[in-house]
């Protein structure tokens, strides 16, 4: 079936430290792939996504690239700060195969320190 | 455009009690999904909802049921709340079931005494 793993957090970091959070995932299929982020108190944000082998989501500067061979698509920041501190969910969308249905991670929480 | 709203924002409800709760998507939206997230379970989808029909089911018992209006908004039930009902809920509007970017709301944050 269709499944996210994502690292599990806590993650805490220093202001300015390089960012990865690692996320794999199983499907059938061609899957669409997305970070989102939801900082404390709110909803949930769409922050990156790819739809396709090889592309590369990017915003805020973060970005993720979609691996088909290692069925991976992992969220990094090169400098993050300490306003990046939020939960951050990696989702899969297998398309028609699963009726549309998307699958999340179990969420990792990122903790920055000044 | 304006985003996905939800009301109330924070609700206090005793064991027993039932709780509607709305969601009007953006403008243009057809499709709504409705998550329940807790710190021990993290986000669990609860349904879908498309042109008014029920596409998409989450594993959780009968107390809990949705609907869709015509003009898109929707509403979730909860029946005989039970203390582990405590949640925070979180709808979600996407403008196409193909691409499924979803849109979340800021959440419901219902409390079960």
């Amino acid at each position: 079936g269709n499944s996210v793993t994502q690292m599990e957090g806590p993650v805490t970091l220093s202001e300015e430290a390089f960012l990865t959070i690692n996320c794999t995932y199983t499907a059938t299929g061609y899957p669409s792939l997305f970070w989102y982020v939801q900082y404390p108190g709110e909803g949930l944000q769409l922050l990156l996504k790819a739809t396709k082998a090889d592309d590369k989501g990017s915003n805020k500067g973060f970005e993720a690239t979609y691996r088909k061979e290692t069925t991976s698509f992992h969220l990094e920041k090169g400098s993050v700060q300490v306003s990046d501190s939020a939960v951050y969910f990696c989702a899969l969308s297998p398309g028609m195969d699963s009726n549309y249905q998307l699958i999340w991670g179990a969420g990792t929480k990122l903790i920055i320190k000044p | 455009k304006a985003g996905v709203t939800q009301t109330p924002r924070y609700l206090i409800k005793t064991r027993g009690q039932q709780v509607t709760l709305s969601c009007s998507p953006i403008s243009g939206h057809r499709s709504v999904s409705w998550y329940q997230q807790t710190p021990g379970q993290g986000l669990q989808f609860l349904f879908e909802y498309f042109s008014e029909t029920q596409r998409n089911k989450g594993n959780f018992p009968g107390r809990f049921s949705g609907r869709q209006f015509s003009n898109s908004r929707s509403e979730m039930n909860v029946s005989t709340l039970e203390l582990g009902d405590s949640a925070l809920y979180l709808c979600a509007s996407s403008p196409d079931r193909v691409k499924n970017e979803q849109f979340f709301g800021p959440g419901t944050r219902l409390t079960v005494l």
